[in-house]
Order: C-alpha cells, then structure tokens, then sequence
C-alpha cells in the first residue's frame, strides 16, 4: 500500500532563516506530488505541483520554491522565512488509477518567530 | 478562474441529527468531486467522492449528491454523532492534475 511521509513533525524557525521540508511516497510511482498551505483556522491553499521529475507549477508567487529531485521526493525551500509564513504544511499525492483522489500527509507545523 | 464556494461556513447540530454541506461551482469542465473531513490539527481525510456521471453516492451514514445542471454538490451526514464534529473541506477536479478546495464547514455534533 502507499505511504506518504512528511518530516520534521514541527519546526520553529526565526524570521530572515531558510526552510526545508521533505515529503516522500512509497509504494508508487510517478506520482502527482502536491504542496499546500493551511493558516490556522483557515483552508487550503495549493503552494505547487509537480507531475514529473524536475516539473513544478507555481500557483502562488512567494518566498517559497519546489523542487523534484527524485520521483517520490517532493521539497518545499524557502531562502528566508516571513512571519506569514507560518502554518500547517500539508503533501499530498495522486496517482494515474486513482484519477484526482488526493491523499494527504501528515503535515508539518511551521511557527516563524 | 475555477471557484467553489462552501456553504455554511459553521453548522452546529444535535446528535442523531442530519447535517448537510452545500458546494456550488462555475467551471463545466469539472468532473470530480471530493469530500474530506478534518480533525482538528490533523491532515484531510478523503471520506467520499463522486464523478460527474453519478447522481448520489453513499457509503454508511455519509452520501455525496450531485446535480450537474444546478452546478451544486452536497455532503449529507445522517444519524450524526460527536465523532463527525470537524471540517470538511468539498472539491472539485476538472483537468489540469489539481483540486480547488472551498473554504471549508466547521460541523459541531451537540449531545
């Protein structure tokens, strides 16, 4: 079955530093790969996808960029943090068969300071 | 651009009450539509879904109707229960490899 990891859990980082999150899936391949955003109390808001090694579509111009270096590998990078860019960080994937079901990691509590 | 508007945005019901979610959306090219639920602090979970070519689904105490013409979807919760108190988030698909969430319910299920 698929599985799909997000790393760290919670991460406090101050203004001006630079982020890295990871997401990977197992037990899939050539996956769609999907990066979004939840303020707290609010919805979800689509960061990047990407269909392909190397492909990423912006949604949202921002500090913020993607990445695909490997096929299940999924990095979301900031240079320098904003304090609006605190949030809960959520991956999630899709598959061919699957047609648009997404299904979403366990996320990444970001608090910028 | 692609839209889907949620409505309401907080319901609050007694147990054993139904609790319907109401979507409405633009685009005509859409063809899929999912429903999640979200616990609080945790990830969306996707609790059922329908394509354009069916008119309702159910699964247990949870069905998805759909009407094209209207261009409207809806989330029905029978026999609710205090475990159904999250958000639930409606989408939609219609091309392009991505969903268009709406801006979520906060559903409370009252003893």
């Amino acid at each position: 079955s698929q599985t799909i990891h997000q790393w760290p859990a919670t991460l406090v980082q101050p203004v001006g530093s630079p982020l890295s999150l990871e997401c990977t899936v197992e037990g899939t391949s050539n996956p769609n790969l999907y990066w979004y955003r939840q303020a707290a109390g609010r919805g979800l808001q689509l960061l990047f996808y990407s269909v392909g090694i190397g492909q990423i579509s912006s949604e949202v111009p921002q500090n913020l960029s993607a990445s695909r270096p490997q096929d299940r590998q999924f990095i979301l990078s900031s240079k320098k943090l904003l304090l609006s860019d605190s949030g809960f960080y959520l991956c999630a994937w899709t598959w061919g068969l699957a047609g648009y079901q997404q299904y979403f990691g366990p996320g990444t509590r970001l608090t910028v300071t | 651009g692609e839209n889907v508007e949620q409505h309401p945005s907080t319901l609050s019901v007694q147990e054993g009450d139904s609790a319907v979610i109401k979507c409405t959306y633009s685009d005509s090219a859409s063809n899929y539509f999912p429903w999640y639920k979200q616990e609080l602090g945790k990830r969306p979970q996707l609790i059922i879904d329908i394509r354009s070519n069916v008119g309702e689904k159910k699964d247990q105490r949870i069905a998805v109707t759909l009407n094209k013409t209207a261009k409207h979807f809806s989330l029905h919760i029978t026999e609710t229960q205090p475990e159904d108190s999250a958000v639930y988030f409606c989408a939609m698909g219609g091309g392009g490899n991505k969903l268009t969430f709406g801006t979520g319910t906060q559903l409370k299920v009252e003893l």
